[in-house]
């Protein structure tokens, strides 16, 4: 299986900030890089797809870049809305894979 | 616009055969562009892909469960369904299903994903 690492694990950061996430595949994927927002007691939703696209109606504030084994996701301004835990998945495989996620909390 | 609805027992004793419907609304499972997933979540913990189905019925299992998961489609239904045999206490998880927008053999993103169901394996 192709392991995925995210990085931090964990973020405190304050409304206005910017913030990236990183993800690592433990071989290269291409772009097949998928990221996900999840709120408590919520399911997961997509917001970008093929490490860059960004999802029909998700804030033009989320990016993502990347290619190979090294990915991450940038939010340029913090909204109050965009705290929450954020997973990365590759679709490299046909075993697919998520990183543990980073959980964005408050400042 | 689609939705996947879960449904089945929110109980099942160890070594118990876990059962799950996915109900696909508002467009056709029979789409020869996606594929149909299952993902599960520990209480407090991270996303685990189960597995995958096409309408044809070609699957891909994750390695860690392929031995004790089955997963079948019901295009006349417009359900897929997910078995997990002699389940153990860490199995409780919340499972979700998902539709897998795919280039090909199943390989793609999860969207839109159902509204999930806690599963706990307890006696």
């Amino acid at each position: 299986d192709i392991q995925m690492t995210q990085s931090p694990s964990s973020l405190s950061a304050s409304v206005g900030d910017r913030v990236t996430i990183t993800c690592r595949a433990s071989q290269s994927i291409s772009s097949y890089l998928n990221w996900y927002q999840q709120k408590p007691g919520k399911a997961p939703k997509l917001l970008i797809y093929a490490a860059s696209s960004l999802q029909s109606g998700v804030p033009s504030r989320f990016s993502g870049s990347g290619s190979g084994t090294d990915f991450t996701l940038t939010i340029s301004s913090l909204q109050p809305e965009d705290f929450a835990t954020y997973y990365c998945q590759q679709s490299y495989s046909t075993s697919l894979t998520f990183g543990q996620g980073t959980r964005l909390e408050i400042k | 616009q689609l939705q996947l609805q879960e449904s089945g027992p929110g109980l099942v004793k160890p070594s118990e055969t876990l059962s799950l419907t996915c109900t696909v609304s508002g467009g056709s499972i029979s789409s020869s562009s996606y594929y149909w997933g299952w993902i599960r979540q520990p209480p407090g913990k991270g996303l685990e892909w189960i597995g995958s189905i096409y309408y044809s019925g070609s699957t891909y299992y994750n390695p860690s469960l392929k031995s004790r998961v089955t997963i079948s489609v019901d295009t006349s239904k417009n359900q897929f369904s997910l078995k997990l045999s002699s389940v153990t206490a860490a199995d409780t998880a919340v499972y979700y299903c998902a539709r897998i927008i795919t280039m090909v053999r199943g390989q793609g993103w999860f969207d839109p994903w159902g509204q999930g169901t806690l599963v706990t394996v307890s006696s």
